[in-house]
């Protein structure tokens, strides 16, 4: 079946400028993740959704960073006002679990942002 | 935030070779052991999820074991192969969706 998909899988754009991510779930996974891996750093956790509560934003690094998960299905990473710190490979994924973390996430193909 | 240490960075064998490396978390309230292997240009791949102290899996040519009262799992590869390559990430939870991922141990087989 389908995996997760993410776009666009490559973005380059200037320093100031705002980006949106993509990420299209797994159909019927409840749950969903954003992370970022930076050069040289492990996977970051940046947001979860799980159905219809309320998100998991611990992980966001500025208020420059939002998102948002339509209709429990589609995700939309935002990063406003872009700075070169921002430059890392965001990946998505999603998963069965209900909140205690015991099924496995299946991840996107990733979206390498780079920050001019 | 869980501290998660895993070793070694790195590691480079011969094909053929087995191999193992260790993820160390706290064993304080802990609830799940994720694996997952992360090849270049492809995007992560769950290997398993632990949950039991003693607990043993294993897929193919690859096994984890987890010991959760000192707070480590190993994962083993026996006769290492050139499409084993990947970074293989470990990520403990306690009860709680999110994961801490360690840094990894980035693994290359040489044919």
């Amino acid at each position: 079946g389908a995996g997760v998909s993410q776009s666009p899988s490559n973005k380059v754009t200037e320093k100031g400028k705002d980006v949106e991510l993509r990420c299209d779930p797994i159909s019927g996974h409840t749950a969903l993740y954003w992370y970022r891996q930076s050069l040289g750093q492990g996977l970051e956790f940046l947001i979860y959704f799980q159905g219809n509560s309320a998100p998991d934003k611990s992980g966001l690094p500025s208020d420059r960073f939002s998102a948002e998960r339509t209709g429990g299905s589609v995700s939309t990473l935002t990063i406003q006002r872009t700075q070169q710190e921002d430059s890392a490979v965001y990946l998505c994924a999603s998963s069965w679990d209900r909140g205690n973390g015991n099924q496995p996430q299946h991840f996107g193909d990733g979206t390498r942002l780079s920050i001019l | 935030i869980l501290n998660v240490e895993q070793s070694p960075q790195s590691l480079h064998v011969q094909e053929g070779d087995s191999t193992n490396f260790t993820c160390s978390f706290p064993s304080s309230n802990f609830y799940a052991l994720h694996w997952y292997r992360w090849e270049t240009a492809k995007s992560p791949e769950a290997l398993f999820v632990m949950t039991l102290n003693g607990d043993e899996k294993k897929k193919g040519r690859i096994s984890a074991t987890l010991n959760t009262k000192e707070g480590y799992s190993y994962l083993y590869i026996k006769g290492s192969q050139p499409e084993d390559s990947a970074t293989y990430l470990c990520a403990p939870n306690s009860g709680y969706s999110t994961l801490t991922f360690g840094k990894g141990t980035m693994l290359l087989v040489s044919p």
